[in-house]
């Protein structure tokens, strides 16, 4: 069965950077977009990033662009969030997630999540 | 950029309830429109994509309609484990949820 798992997430500084991973299996990882997605407390979900299949193409959510860059390693069938210059604004549940397709062509939702990792942002 | 509007923000309900949740674009989105339901510690799940196309697993009580810019999620018969938050979201090459519509009990 499809697993996402998160971690990487804790207290931080503001300022400081963090890179959140999210370890897949039970499906070819190298064949799926995938995802980041945010929420923070008390609040809705915020679409952060994407990256294609084979990580040729990434798009962001204006909120996080040139502070965030998702990448993947399909060889080791992890997705990765490195989050640069972070700010109070940042403290959320960062959750991975696959896309339906391969993260290009035709428009897809996301059809598994994972159960997410908390970032605290505080001094 | 798109906005998605959900109505209502709060809903309460009882079990064997019909219950109906709407979504409205900002512009006309090509039924690129998926519902998912949140609940507090866990994965969020897809339920509906392509507007009314049922995700596999997904009880048949959940149903989706809607065009254009106005869409709706409907829960035939409301049952004790379908409390929870649920999100509308356009997906094209950004992704943009709505706010959210937690559904209670009454």
């Amino acid at each position: 069965q499809v697993q996402l798992v998160e971690s990487g997430g804790g207290v931080v500084q503001p300022g400081r950077s963090l890179r959140l991973s999210c370890a897949a299996s039970g499906f070819t990882f190298s064949s799926f977009g995938m995802h980041w997605v945010r929420q923070a407390p008390g609040q809705g979900l915020e679409w952060v990033a994407v990256i294609w299949y084979d990580g040729s193409n990434k798009n962001y959510a204006d909120s996080v662009k040139g502070r965030f860059t998702i990448s993947r390693d399909n060889s080791k069938n992890t997705l990765y969030l490195q989050i640069n210059s972070l700010r109070a604004e940042d403290t959320a549940v960062y959750y991975c997630a696959r896309d339906q397709g391969w993260g290009g062509g035709s428009p897809r939702p996301l059809d598994y999540w994972g159960q997410g990792t908390l970032v605290t942002v505080s001094s | 950029d798109i906005q998605m509007t959900q109505s209502p923000s709060t809903l309460s309900a009882s079990v064997g309830d019909r219950v109906t949740i709407t979504c409205r674009a900002s512009q006309i989105i090509n039924n690129w429109l998926a519902w998912y339901q949140h609940k507090p510690g866990k994965a969020p799940k897809l339920l509906i994509y392509k507007a009314s196309s049922l995700e596999n697993g997904v009880p048949s009580r959940f149903s989706g309609s809607g065009s254009g810019t106005e869409f709706t999620l409907t829960i035939s018969s409301l049952q004790p484990d379908d409390f929870a938050t649920y999100y509308c979201q356009h997906y094209n090459s950004l992704w943009t949820f709505g706010q959210g519509t937690k559904v209670e009990i009454k």
